[in-house]
């Protein structure tokens, strides 16, 4: 069966330094991994989607994650955070296999940055 | 750009009242979807249609009905409200079922 599991519920960093945010998944076949934003009172936005090319997947607003096969993580990245990345984030694994559709959500990262 | 519209921002109904809620998508695509948003749970699916006229039950399908007449609208009907159907509810689009999902601003749905 598949599953993804958002490691924190919570993650605050300061202004200007690095941010992580990690999520594991469960998938018998070849996923297609998503990350999706959602900024207060506003629908979700792709940040960035893995797909089987590149295992370092750069999204928009410097954001990047690496889809690690050994270690079925999808962990989502930025060098140096801004204020206005305070957000919920979501990562996403979607899969068809036998004529069934599964796209299945986490349960999301809310990010707070400190000034 | 892809943009997906949905009717209200903000809804208050009453418990047994019979609530539409309605989702216009302008880029053609194939698959429309309705979730609901609950702090702590994630997005849940509730339907999703592929084509016009069709739909398929996701997860948490029970209280809900949807109607899917034209292309680009999708509606979700809750029969009768009650207040544990209280949530956000999203709207989406995609080209193919697999692939970006593109989201509307949300409906904040509250029944008393």
């Amino acid at each position: 069966a598949q599953s993804v599991t958002q490691l924190d519920s919570h993650v605050s960093v300061s202004e200007g330094t690095p941010v992580l945010l990690r999520c594991n998944y469960s998938s018998s076949y070849s996923p297609s991994l998503f990350w999706y934003v959602q900024h207060p009172n506003k629908g979700l936005q792709l940040l960035l989607k893995y797909t089987s090319a590149a295992t370092l997947v750069k999204g928009i607003n410097g954001f990047e994650a690496e889809f690690k096969k050994s270690e079925t993580s999808f962990h989502l990245t930025k060098p140096s955070a801004h204020m206005s990345d305070a957000a919920e984030y979501f990562c996403v694994v979607s899969q068809t296999y036998s004529g069934t559709y599964k796209y299945i959500f986490g349960t999301g990262t809310r990010l707070k940055v400190l000034a | 750009d892809v943009k997906v519209t949905q009717s209200s921002r903000y809804l208050v109904k009453r418990t047994g009242e019979k609530v539409f809620l309605e989702c216009v998508q302008d880029m053609d695509h194939e698959n429309m979807f309705w979730y609901r948003q609950d702090p702590g749970l994630g997005l849940r699916l509730i339907y999703f249609s592929y084509d016009v006229k069709m739909k398929e039950k996701g997860d948490i399908p029970e209280g809900y009905s949807v109607s899917r007449e034209k292309k680009e609208r999708f509606s979700l009907i809750l029969e009768s409200a009650s207040t544990n159907q209280t949530s956000m509810y999203l709207c989406a689009s995609s080209l193919a079922v697999q692939e970006t999902q593109y989201f509307g601003p949300g409906t904040r749905l509250l029944v008393l």
